[in-house]
């Protein structure tokens, strides 16, 4: 079974504050991607990238950087933390566009 | 944009019975189809995934697809209680990205 691990598992941020998510695969998958999930909004896609160097904005990137440095690894950062960022997120990876999609177990932020 | 609609917003059955979930794009330039499974406090795994007109079935699951509709479905048979858990939908619209589009869930209840 594909690997996805992400850290930390929980995190409270304070407001203004920076804030990194870490996301590491072993499945050696080209795509990765960060969603959110909040109550009544499923799951929605922030920043995806193909392979290392590169990133892509997804559907709701305000506020959220990403950065790929290797095939492995995948870090959302945000840069300056506000409490409507309070959310559960979820990293994934897949070996191409249709390809299963497999999910770490989440990081549960709180930004107060 | 492009929008995938799930219903019910929940669902209970009793154990042994039939479960049903919906899911309607509202674009009809979709690629695939996707169904995701999510048990608390865990990563959505993947159950399957239908991109032709008809029904796909994996063991107790069943998926239909009609395109001319727009409108998928999920049938679990013979449902248990570890099949208690959030169904997500996802519609792939654009196979260059791989970007998908989720449902809202359908929260699923089967009672003993």
């Amino acid at each position: 079974e594909a690997a996805v691990t992400q850290s930390p598992r929980n995190k409270v941020a304070v407001t203004g504050g920076k804030v990194t998510l870490s996301c590491n695969q072993t499945n050696n998958h080209n795509n990765m991607y960060w969603y959110r999930q909040d109550t009544g909004h499923g799951l929605r896609l922030i920043h995806y990238s193909y392979g290392a160097g590169s990133t892509e904005k997804g559907d709701i990137p305000d506020g959220y950087k990403a950065s790929r440095p290797s095939q492995e690894n995948f870090s959302l950062i945000l840069e300056l933390a506000t409490p409507s960022q309070t959310s559960v997120y979820f990293c994934a990876s897949a070996g191409g566009a249709t390809e299963t999609l497999y999910f770490g177990s989440g990081t549960r932020l709180t930004v107060l | 944009q492009q929008k995938v609609q799930q219903s019910p917003e929940s669902l209970s059955v009793p154990e042994g019975g039939m479960a049903s979930l919906n899911c309607t794009s509202s674009d009809r330039n979709f690629q695939y189809f996707w169904w995701y499974r999510q048990h608390s406090g865990e990563g959505p795994k993947a159950l399957m995934s239908i991109f032709s007109d008809g029904d796909k079935k994996e063991g107790r699951f069943t998926a239909h697809l009609n395109k001319a509709s727009l409108h998928v479905s999920l049938h679990i048979r013979d449902s248990q209680p570890s099949d208690s858990a959030l169904y997500f939908c996802a519609a792939l619209y654009n196979t260059n990205t791989g970007k998908l589009t989720f449902g809202d869930g359908t929260v699923l209840t089967v009672k003993p």
